[in-house]
C-alpha cells in the first residue's frame, strides 16, 4: 500500500519563525518520487520541489529546504524565517514508478503565519 | 501566473443543469488530468488523458464526463450533479503520463450544485 502521511493538521507562528512541515510516507517500491505542493487561497497547486528516491541530498531553495531521509521515509520541509505570503496549505505526494504516475498526496497542512 | 487556465472560475448550477468546465495547457504536455477537491481535503484524481485517449478513470460516476478534443485542451461535461458534488475541480498536465514528472495545476473551477 502506498501512504503519504502529514501529521501536522494546521500549524500557526508569527512571521520570521522557522517552522518545520512533517511528511511520512510508505511504498513497497524501490523507484518512487517525492513532491511538495503548496496551495494558496487562489487554489492553484503550485509545485515546489521533486525528489527521486534515489537522490537523498538535501535540497536548499532560498527560504525552503527539504530534508529527505530514506531511512526514516521522510520527506520534511522547513521554511526558514516565515512570512505572511507563505500562509498556505502544504501537500506532500508520492507518485511510484510501478503505480503509473498516480500521485498520491498527503492530507495536507494549514500553514498560517501571523504578522 | 499558472501555465494551465480553467473556466469558469465559478459555477452554480442547478441538479438539472448541463454545463461544462474547460481547461487549456499550451506547454505541449500530453497528459491531462481531471482532480476533484473537498474543503480541507487532498485533490482526488478523477481522469488521466494521455495523448487525448483516455487512460484513467477513477470510477468516476457518468454525470462527468471527460473530453479532449485536442493535446491543449480538455473539458468536464457535467449532467444531473448532486449536491455532493460541490466542490473545487483541478485541472493538471505533465509533459508525460508517467511517475516522473512533475504535474503543473490550475486555479480550479469552484463548483456549486444547487
Amino acid at each position: 500500500a502506498q501512504k503519504v502521511t502529514q501529521a501536522q493538521t494546521e500549524i500557526s507562528v508569527v512571521e520570521k519563525e522557522d517552522v518545520t512541515l512533517d511528511c511520512v510516507y510508505e511504498t513497497r517500491d524501490t523507484t518512487y518520487y517525492l513532491f511538495w505542493y503548496k496551495q494558496p487561497p487562489s487554489g492553484e497547486l503550485v509545485f515546489l520541489i521533486r525528489r527521486n528516491s534515489f537522490d537523498e541530498q538535501n535540497e536548499i531553495s532560498g527560504r525552503y529546504s527539504w530534508n529527505f531521509q530514506k531511512s526514516t521515509s521522510s520527506f520534511n520541509f522547513t521554511i526558514t524565517a516565515s512570512q505572511v505570503v507563505d500562509s498556505a496549505v502544504y501537500f506532500c505526494a508520492l507518485r511510484s514508478h510501478g503505480n503509473t504516475g498516480k500521485l498520491i498526496f498527503g492530507q495536507g497542512t494549514t500553514l498560517q503565519v501571523k504578522p | 501566473d499558472t501555465e494551465v487556465t480553467q473556466t469558469p472560475k465559478h459555477l452554480v448550477m442547478g441538479m438539472t443543469n448541463k454545463k461544462s468546465l474547460k481547461c487549456e495547457q499550451h506547454m505541449g504536455h500530453r497528459a491531462m488530468y481531471w482532480y476533484k477537491q473537498k474543503a480541507k481535503k487532498p485533490p482526488e484524481l478523477m481522469f488521466v488523458y494521455s495523448y487525448e485517449k483516455l487512460s484513467i478513470n477513477e470510477s468516476v460516476p457518468s454525470r462527468f464526463s471527460p473530453e479532449c478534443p485536442n493535446s491543449s485542451l480538455l473539458n468536464l461535461h457535467l449532467h444531473a450533479l448532486q449536491p455532493e458534488d460541490s466542490a473545487l475541480y483541478l485541472c493538471a498536465s505533465s509533459q508525460v503520463y508517467d511517475s516522473t514528472g512533475e504535474l503543473f495545476f490550475g486555479e480550479g473551477s469552484r463548483l456549486t450544485v444547487l
